[in-house]
């Protein structure tokens, strides 16, 4: 089984700051999809953003952007201008593109935004 | 769009009691997964769905674990009988393809 790695399990950051979460994976597939997932207090898993492993642009949603080394397996999300709102835990995770539906998830790291 | 519906939102019981976890997917996903949710072992896929199908029971904990769905809008997940350690948070999720999941809001249970 694919795992998924998440050696930070606190960060913290200023509000308007920038934070980088960090994320590794292990595979031996070459085609598969890599999400970040945020749950806040209200425990609702929200996707923030995704990657297809065929891309090598790196995908983009707002102040969230990643930086997918897939050489490296490793797939990092940036918060830029944080706002106290992206206090969260975040998720990494990985599902593979031709074997099976299911997503391998990382064990998560919880961002404090600092006022 | 109602997103995926679960209920109850909360459950309590006691130890030995069945339990039953409700799950509505959105409409035209063909894929349903059951999770849970622990401090000690994060999310941990229980079950999944393709058309209906159990594809994957393989993170089911134990036979007083079981899954249904009866049709592409509604899935169950029992518990009997229960026991204070299958407290923990269950999310039912639905996808139309291999892009991301769209998560229930999670029904977290309490067995006492």
């Amino acid at each position: 089984a694919q795992t998924v790695t998440q050696s930070q399990p606190e960060m913290s950051v200023q509000e308007a700051e920038t934070v980088t979460l960090s994320c590794t994976y292990d595979t031996s597939e070459s085609d598969y999809y890599l999400f970040w997932y945020k749950q806040p207090p209200s425990r609702q898993m929200i996707l923030v953003i995704r990657q297809e492993a065929y891309k090598q642009q790196n995908a983009t949603e707002n102040r969230f952007s990643v930086n997918f080394q897939k050489a490296a397996k490793s797939f990092s999300l940036k918060i830029s201008d944080s706002q106290l709102g992206d206090a969260a835990m975040y998720f990494c995770a990985y599902r593979s593109a031709v074997a099976g539906n299911q997503f391998y998830f990382g064990t998560g790291t919880s961002l404090t935004v600092i006022p | 769009d109602a997103g995926v519906i679960q209920s109850p939102r909360h459950e309590v019981t006691e130890m030995g009691q069945e339990v039953t976890l409700r799950c509505k997917p959105i409409s035209g996903h063909n894929s349903l997964f059951w999770y849970r949710q622990t401090m000690m072992r994060g999310l941990e896929l229980l079950i999944y769905f393709n058309n209906n199908v159990p594809i994957d029971d393989s993170g089911m904990p134990e036979d007083r674990f079981s899954a249904k769905m009866p049709n592409a809008s509604f899935s169950t997940l029992k518990i009997q009988p229960s026991e204070p350690r299958d407290s923990a948070v269950y999310f039912c999720a639905s996808s139309p393809g291999p892009h991301g999941y769209t998560f229930g809001s999670g029904t977290r249970l309490t067995v006492v």
